[in-house]
């Protein structure tokens, strides 16, 4: 069975200090692993995704996460926060061979203050 | 190039009443899918379509009933809508591979009173 745990509900940072969020999933077969950003009454965007090519993989706006089978986790960061970067993230998981089981995380609000 | 469209963005319903959210996508995606979106609870699957004429359950079926009469519509119709219906609904469509991109539509936030 495929799970993903969002391990922090809020997260808060200065602008110019990194991000980390933080997400741990669990799956039988290979998975394919993504990134989602929500901003507040808007609709989900891709921020980034990993299929097993590179393990650290590169998104939009500055975000990247690492895969790492050892860990089993799938962690987003970003060098230096902006205030727009306030929004939603979910982390997902869909096996390999299904796209129809995406698996939602819970979500990770980020608030970046000035 | 629309994308994903929902429609309506917001609705209020009395209990018992009926209504179909409706969701068009333009891409040829053959994969599309229905999402509830509640506090604390990420985004659970309604239903989903691998292509025209073929549906499928997903986690939270109990409540709604979906058609896929062409590629680019998936409406999803509340039979009898219920307060624990009360939620943001949200329409994807993707290529049926793995590991491909679900791009979402903007959502529609319903409230049943």
């Amino acid at each position: 069975a495929q799970s993903v745990t969002q391990l922090d509900s809020h997260v808060s940072v200065s602008e110019g200090t990194p991000v980390l969020l933080r997400c741990n999933y669990s799956s039988s077969y290979s998975p394919s692993l993504f990134w989602y950003v929500q901003h507040p009454n808007k609709g989900l965007q891709l921020l980034l995704k990993y299929t097993s090519a590179a393990t650290l993989v590169k998104g939009i706006n500055g975000f990247e996460a690492e895969f790492k089978k050892s860990e089993t986790s799938f962690h987003l960061t970003k060098p230096s926060a902006h205030m727009s970067d306030a929004a939603e993230y979910f982390c997902v998981v869909s096996p390999s061979y299904n796209t129809d089981k995406l698996i939602f995380g819970t979500g990770t609000r980020l608030q970046v203050f000035p | 190039n629309a994308g994903v469209t929902q429609t309506p963005k917001f609705q209020v319903l009395k209990t018992g009443q009926s209504m179909t959210l409706q969701c068009a996508q333009d891409m040829n995606h053959e994969y599309m899918s229905w999402y509830r979106q509640d506090p604390g609870m990420g985004l659970r699957l309604i239903h989903y379509s691998v292509g025209a004429g073929i549906t499928d359950q997903g986690e939270v079926p109990n409540g709604y009933n979906v058609s896929r009469s062409t590629t680019e519509d998936f409406p999803l119709r509340l039979l009898s809508a219920a307060p624990s219906q009360t939620s943001v609904y949200f329409c994807a469509s993707s290529y049926v591979k793995g590991g491909t991109e679900a791009f979402f539509g903007q959502g529609t936030r319903l409230t049943v009173v």
